[in-house]
């Protein structure tokens, strides 16, 4: 069974550019989180999709956007990119509406570097 | 809220000793606690979890945590490290209803030869 994929893996845009990343969850899976890693914040929370409805959404600037399509791939958006925006973006899937007792499966996620 | 706490950035153990990663969680409601390993330019990989149930639970690669109420605290172990144990681990809380993790700083773990 395939894993979450997500693409690209890495990414190197330019400040007030804008990105689209994207996450294909595993087969089977509605639920669709996002995370962003950096080395001074940890992980931070983005956004839960499930049947593409946003559930939750963390502490980010609107520039930070996300959707969810009717096969459960998801895609999230940066506009006017920042240099602290650069980070590991990883999405995660879960195969039920937040019931957390599931775990979430994790990708390998995207790095994007802001230059 | 929720908060998570890990207690040491870096941890470093000789092969064989025993592993102890610590994390401490605030919660007002009951909390879902995860641990969860990460591999350089990997993602995340679920080493256990609890929900309800037994306290005490098992993971894989040998490692086990203990939910203590009174404590606060699931605390990572496992008897005898590995060279290939060698990674980054987080401990993270949620609530059941959500999958929004939060996630502690990360404990970076060194096995020495």
């Amino acid at each position: 069974k395939a894993g979450v994929t997500q693409t690209p893996r890495y990414l190197i845009k330019t400040r007030g550019q804008q990105v689209t990343l994207s996450c294909s969850p595993i087969s089977g899976h509605r639920s669709v989180s996002w995370y962003q890693q950096t080395p001074g914040q940890g992980l931070q929370f983005l956004f839960e999709y499930f049947s593409e409805t946003q559930r939750n959404k963390g502490n980010f600037p609107g520039r930070f956007s996300g959707r969810q399509f009717s096969n459960s791939r998801s895609e999230m958006n940066v506009s006017t990119l920042e240099l602290g925006d650069s980070a590991l973006y990883l999405c995660a899937s879960s195969p039920a509406a937040g019931t957390g007792s599931g775990e979430a499966f994790f990708g390998q996620g995207t790095r994007l570097t802001v230059v | 809220a929720q908060s998570v706490t890990q207690l040491g950035s870096h941890v470093s153990v000789s092969e064989g000793a025993l592993v102890l990663l610590r994390c401490n969680y605030s919660s007002s409601v009951p909390p879902y606690l995860f641990w969860y390993v990460q591999y350089p330019n990997q993602g995340l990989q679920l080493l256990l979890k609890y929900t309800t149930g037994a306290t005490l639970v098992k993971g894989i690669n040998g490692f086990e945590a203990e939910f203590k109420k009174s404590e606060t605290s699931f605390h990572l172990t496992k008897p005898s490290a590995h060279m290939s144990d060698a990674a980054e681990y987080f401990c993270a809380v949620s609530t059941s209803g959500t999958y929004k993790y939060i996630f502690g700083t990360g404990t970076r773990l060194k096995v020495l030869a």
